[in-house]
């Protein structure tokens, strides 16, 4: 089946460090890729889409010149997280779905990057 | 906007049946899924209803009415792996591919 990686899954950094983080779509083309931010016990937060060759589209409240999106390829999206601080530290999320138009593809999801800023 | 209500938490015995529910407000409506996930682990994809009524895959089965705005999860014969988080999520909005998740149920499942 569809499988999405994500890597790394998991970073310690220091604060004020970028940290990247990649996003593959291993058996099929995605035109777009979504990220997702998860705290702990709660749901996940749909940060910004990633449109393979133009700019992202982020929701409302989430900093662009934080958070770098850059989707290079149809298989290949990554997050940049620019000088993090500990406030930054989560579970990030990337999805990808197979197919386009509207249908019951599934959004297949990466298995998730913890990171943690010191 | 989008906004999903589900109940926070559900305990339950194992060998039960248990039904997560979710209310939904969005504009433009193309489906309610649910998804599952284990603490520490990445959502895993479970139904998906675009149309009402119920829709069965093994032990889950789930149901979608458009009218109420309304859909649940209903799982049967209980196990212990079954206890996770578990999430209805809608796509709707301008885009017919963003999914928004509501807030989850944490399943609780007790021998």
């Amino acid at each position: 089946g569809a499988v999405v990686s994500q890597h790394p899954s998991w970073v310690i950094c220091k604060s004020g460090t970028s940290v990247k983080i990649e996003c593959r779509s291993l058996d099929f083309q995605a035109t777009t890729m979504f990220w997702y931010r998860q705290f702990p016990k709660q749901s996940l937060m749909l940060m910004a889409t990633s449109n393979e060759g133009s700019k992202a589209t982020y929701e409302q409240g989430v900093e662009k010149d934080k958070f770098l999106i850059n989707h290079a390829s149809l298989t290949l999206s990554t997050l940049t997280v620019t000088s993090a601080h500990p406030e930054d530290s989560s579970f990030y999320i990337c999805s990808a779905r197979d197919g386009t138009g509207v249908g019951n593809q599934p959004q297949h999801f990466g298995d998730g990057t913890r990171l943690s800023i010191l | 906007g989008q906004s999903l209500e589900q109940p926070s938490e559900v305990t339950a015995v194992e060998g039960a049946i248990v039904q997560i529910n979710c209310t939904y407000q969005t504009s433009g409506f193309y489906g309610l899924s649910w998804y599952q996930q284990h603490d520490g682990g990445a959502p895993t994809f479970l139904s998906y209803n675009a149309l009402d009524g119920l829709e069965e895959t093994g032990r889950f089965s789930s149901f979608l009415s458009r009218s109420d705005s309304y859909g649940y999860l209903l799982l049967q014969e209980l196990q212990m792996k079954d206890s996770a988080s578990y999430f209805c999520a809608v796509r709707g909005g301008s885009s017919a591919s963003k999914i928004i998740f509501g807030s989850g149920t944490r399943l609780s499942i007790r021998p």
